[in-house]
Order: structure tokens, then sequence, then C-alpha cells
């Protein structure tokens, strides 16, 4: 299961774009990265999931270099309304223990 | 949508009773899974089941047993609640095993054992 490191907090501004990179060095050849959006007093909910380079949709894009040890949630232009705690998860198909979530990045969005 | 649904939003209990959170999903989700998050702790996976009647412990599964009667719920139990038992429990459920599928949550139930 490949361990993943996140930074514990992040602030910005309204309108600015927020990049926020996970490691996972020890990622396996058929993990999957996916990240997960929570605000308070609710559960955690899907926002993205890639296996390599750009996948983009509606809500953020994730980038994942060539050798995808790191990845990067990206979120254009932050409201007030994404202040949340964002998780990254890495795995694949298989025991759903693999379905670990860390610590999470607190993003403060000021305004 | 999918809809994973927790039977209480908020939860008071003494030390020393059962007690039993009650998770139901409505789209014949194969997998489910019990949580706790705490303060600077992240989510803590208690137990998952993966077909009725099937468990699996989790990380932290001390204090704690399951039910899987039907596909559509999944019941965590407290066997006998202690105060550090207090925490906010999540239910999640998910089509298929692993990291790679999509797991619903549902809102939580915080629960507080005095």
């Amino acid at each position: 299961l490949a361990k993943t490191t996140q930074p514990i907090s992040m602030d910005s501004y309204e309108g600015q774009e927020v990049n926020i990179t996970c490691s996972h060095n020890n990622i396996a050849t058929n993990d999957y990265i996916t990240w997960y959006q929570q605000f308070p007093s609710q559960g955690p909910r899907f926002i993205i999931q890639g296996y390599k380079t750009k996948v983009t949709n509606e809500v953020a894009s994730l980038f994942i270099p060539a050798d995808r040890k790191s990845s990067t949630l990206s979120l254009p232009r932050v409201s007030l309304s994404d202040t949340a705690v964002y998780y990254c998860l890495v795995g694949s198909s298989g025991s759903a223990r693999q379905l670990t979530f860390g610590s999470g990045t607190q993003l403060t969005v000021l305004p | 949508d999918v809809k994973v649904t927790q039977s209480s939003r908020y939860l008071v209990k003494r030390t020393g009773e059962k007690v039993f959170l009650e998770c139901v999903q409505d789209m014949d989700h194969e997998n489910m899974f019990w949580y706790r998050q705490d303060p600077g702790l992240g989510l803590r996976l208690i137990y998952f089941s993966y077909d009725v009647k099937m468990k699996e412990k989790g990380d932290i599964p001390e204090g704690y047993s399951v039910s899987r009667e039907k596909k559509e719920r999944f019941s965590l139990i407290l066997e006998s609640a202690s105060t550090n038992q207090t925490s906010m429990y999540l239910c999640a459920s998910s089509l298929r095993q692993g990291a790679r599928t999509e797991a619903f949550f549902g809102q939580g139930t915080r629960l507080t054992v005095v």
C-alpha cells in the first residue's frame, strides 16, 4: 500500500489557483491516484482520479508526472466554498483495505 | 444519485451502553465501510464488508463489531461504549473493491459517550 504525504494545511485567496501536491514514492504499477474533498460536518466526496499525465473535470485538474511519484491537484479560481480538507489516496482494485485515508490537507480560502 | 444514509446525525450515549449505528445505501453496492474521524488523525477504517454476512477488520477494530444481514444495510456496534469512542463515525459504500472505485459517504454520526 503506497503511503502518501500531503501538506497539513494551505491558505489561499479567492480567485487564485490552488495546487496541492501529494507525494507517493512507492506507488505500484497498478495504482491509481484519487482525490476526495471533505466539507465540515460532511463525509468525503470523490472529485478526481487519474493514472498518468493529466486529467481534468468540471471541478479540478490532476497532474501526474511521468515517474508517478507525486501528483498535484489543481483547483482553478477558488472561492470561499472550496474551503475543505482534501485527501489524496493511492491504490488499485483489490483488497478494500487499500481505501485508506491519510490526514489530508486543510485548504482555507480567504476573502 | 447514490445515497448513503446514516440513521442519526448526533447521538449521546452513556459509558457501558451497547450502541448501534446504522447505515443504508440504495445503489446495490457490494462494499460497505465504517470509519471514525478524529481531529488530526484523518479517517481510520474500523471494519468493512464485501458481501452479505462477510466482514473484515480494518485498522482499528478493537471495541467494535459489525453486522451485515442485508446487502443495503451495514451496522456498527459498540459492545460497551467508552469515552474514547467519542468521535465522528462515517459510513461509505462502493461498487467494487479497492481505491480505484469511487466511494460514497454518508453525512456522518457524531457520537458522544459520557
